[in-house]
């Protein structure tokens, strides 16, 4: 079955504890991002990732980075969290930037106390 | 970055009435796409449309897009209780850059039994 899975589906740190949100797809695709979501401001793009190796900042980067060694693996790292990173975040993977489907992950709720 | 902008924000209908949704967009688009978000799930994607395209269907789904306008709708004919969800158009802008689709705020609709 094709799918985009993320774990952990449900987080609850203290400010400054270094965490990491995988994310991994099997359907091959090259381009990944992730997304946060937070209420009245809709999905922003934090990062994105053309392709093993490549990656770049979407609207949102600053706390975050991300890393694409594996085609199928896009982890997004928070190396020093602040309780305004407390969101909703996707992965999302599609076969290509803007004119493919996007396949999203099932989420991750992020609390930072 | 260029949202899409959703109208209504929140819509109530009966079951079986049709619902209508409506995104507005500001720069030329390659495409629009639609995707439905049932509470704090992941995104699903529903129909995209390109910019050569006026019309799309897809079962009980009909999109239209009006580049003149810089407009598009989506409309759910028959709706079931099941269609109750927030609905997001994504645009994906043809001024070049790398960073795929752009989100809307998204429509919440609700569907009354």
């Amino acid at each position: 079955e094709a799918q985009v899975t993320q774990n952990p589906r449900y987080l609850i740190t203290v400010t400054g504890k270094k965490l990491t949100v995988t994310c991994s797809q099997n359907m091959n695709h090259e381009y990944m991002s992730w997304y946060r979501q937070d209420p009245g401001l809709g999905l922003r793009q934090i990062y994105y990732s053309m392709n093993v190796e490549v990656t770049d900042k979407g609207d949102v980067p600053e706390g975050y980075k991300v890393s694409r060694k594996e085609k199928r693996n896009f982890p997004l790292i928070l190396e020093s969290p602040s309780p305004n990173q407390t969101s909703l975040y996707f992965c999302a993977s599609s076969a290509g930037r803007g004119s493919h489907e996007q396949y999203f992950g099932p989420g991750t709720r992020l609390t930072v106390t | 970055s260029q949202q899409g902008e959703e109208d209504p924000q929140a819509l109530s209908i009966q079951e079986g009435e049709n619902a209508t949704m409506n995104c507005s967009y500001k720069t030329s688009i390659n495409n629009l796409q639609w995707y439905r978000q049932n509470s704090g799930r992941g995104l699903v994607h529903l129909i995209l449309i390109r910019s050569n395209e006026r019309e799309k269907h897809s079962g009980r789904l009909r999109v239209t897009l009006d580049t003149s306008k810089k407009s598009s709708s989506l409309l759910i004919t028959a709706s079931r209780a099941a269609d109750t969800a927030s609905y997001f158009c994504a645009t994906d802008f043809s001024g070049g850059g790398a960073d795929g689709l752009t989100f809307g705020k998204g429509t919440h609709l609700i569907i009354q039994p």
